[in-house]
């Protein structure tokens, strides 16, 4: 099956600094990727749709200037998680649909661990 | 919120026996999915049943869905310590726009 990687798979920060996870499709293009943000035993909940070419979308109550996102090929998709602090620790998880399919499957990141001291 | 609420919450079994999870929804939708989640790790598509289907299998998985009351269930036979993990159900949908809302989700823990 299609293979979505995330990198990287954790991260730890100061609490003011900025940490870019990217995500990418390695066998196929993804003209839309989703980030999903996952707090410990929870659901994912979506934060923003990654358009290629365009602004991506924001989910409410989501930041757009905290939770930057930039989706610049059709492979690649950055979400950077500007000054964070302790409450962004989280999962962050990325997915993109394959092009073929009109389902709403999804194809998976590994996920990225966001620790903020 | 538009999430859907999947019981139980948590199951704990052993292996050889049955496990079954509930899931139910607000909204009309397209299809609905469900996916497994091992601790730490991104999500693994299951199955998928569209709306105007009832029931579908896959190996040992076996769905069912009644969209008049708006429920899923998702049935592993004969289960194995390795299905321990959290499954989460996920519905498209049906705005035209192919979005995932996630249930909350179920874990399984199956002792050996």
């Amino acid at each position: 099956g299609a293979v979505v990687s995330q990198h990287p798979s954790w991260v730890i920060c100061k609490s003011g600094t900025s940490v870019k996870i990217e995500c990418r499709s390695l066998d196929f293009q993804a003209t839309t990727m989703f980030w999903y943000r996952q707090f410990p035993k929870q659901s994912l909940m979506l934060m923003a749709t990654s358009n290629e070419g365009s602004k991506a979308t924001y989910e409410q109550g989501v930041e757009k200037d905290k939770f930057l996102i930039n989706h610049a090929s059709l492979t690649l998709s950055t979400l950077t998680v500007t000054s964070a602090h302790p409450e962004d620790s989280s999962f962050y998880i990325c997915s993109a649909p394959p092009v073929e399919a009109n389902t709403g499957e999804l194809f998976f990141g590994e996920g990225s661990r966001l620790t903020v001291l | 919120s538009q999430q859907g609420e999947e019981d139980p919450q948590a199951l704990s079994i052993q292996e050889g026996e049955n496990a079954t999870m509930n899931c139910s929804y607000k909204t009309s939708i397209n299809n609905l999915q469900w996916y497994r989640q091992n601790s730490g790790r991104g999500l693994v598509h299951l199955i998928l049943i569209r709306s105007n289907e009832r029931e579908k299998h896959s190996g040992r998985l076996r769905v069912t869905l009644d969209t008049s009351k708006k429920s899923s269930s998702l049935l592993i036979t004969a289960s194995r310590a390795a299905d321990t993990a959290s499954y989460f159900c996920a519905t498209v949908l049906n705005t035209g726009f192919q979005k995932l809302v996630f249930g909350t989700g179920t874990r399984l823990l199956v002792s050996p």
